[in-house]
């Protein structure tokens, strides 16, 4: 059964400062990978996708990083704002019965401060 | 235009009622999904449908019935509500060739 955890679960910053979010999962068969913000009361916006067969994405501010055979992902946030303050999601599909599963993350909390 | 819309965005509803969630997309995906949120924010998947046929159901009190008419919809119908079902129920949908996966607003879901 996969499963899939993210460290830390909360995370305070000043503005400004660059950090890594950390996520991983325990079977590395998986087709690919997505990060997720949500904010509160709100659903969830998808980030940036990576495929299994890529190493990392980038958009904007963000880079996503996979490590599909140590099963780790990595979310690097650039230059900090307070805009960034939400809970971030990582979800990794696989192929079950021909069919897709979708499990996700625990979360990160980020608040940055202004 | 909403990819993918859910109906009602709050539901407040007495214990033992029955009440349904709709879920639409307009996106032409194969598989559509629900997921329950818990006071924990842990997002859990508890049905995934594959053009109208059921795929995944996982541990899921059978007072929970998915039901979709066609492959654009898949609503969630509750039987006898119980206090441990407030939640945020999400709906989702993905194409089948292993892109990304896109969410509804979700339905905040409170019995009392």
């Amino acid at each position: 059964k996969q499963e899939v955890t993210q460290i830390p679960a909360a995370l305070s910053v000043p503005e400004g400062e660059n950090l890594v979010l950390n996520c991983s999962f325990t079977d590395s068969a998986i087709y690919n990978l997505q990060w997720f913000r949500q904010d509160p009361g709100k659903g969830l916006t998808s980030l940036l996708l990576i495929q299994s067969s890529q190493r990392e994405q980038t958009s904007g501010r963000l880079n996503a990083s996979l490590d599909k055979s140590s099963g780790r992902s990595t979310l690097y946030i650039a230059a900090s704002q307070p805009g960034d303050s939400a809970t971030y999601l990582c979800a990794v599909r696989k192929n079950s019965g021909g069919y897709q599963k979708v499990t996700f993350g625990t979360g990160t909390k980020l608040q940055v401060i202004p | 235009d909403t990819a993918v819309s859910q109906t009602p965005k709050y539901l407040v509803t007495q214990m033992g009622n029955d009440k349904s969630i709709k879920c639409e997309q307009n996106l032409g995906h194969d598989t559509m999904y629900w997921y329950k949120q818990d006071s924990k924010k842990f997002l859990k998947i508890m049905f995934s449908y594959n053009n109208k046929e059921l795929i995944i159901n996982e541990t899921v009190p059978n007072r929970f019935s998915p039901k979709s008419p066609d492959k654009a919809h898949l609503n969630l119908h509750i039987n006898s509500l119980e206090l441990g079902d407030s939640a945020v129920y999400f709906c989702a949908s993905s194409p089948r060739d292993n892109t990304e996966a896109f969410f509804g607003q979700g339905t905040r879901l409170t019995v009392v």
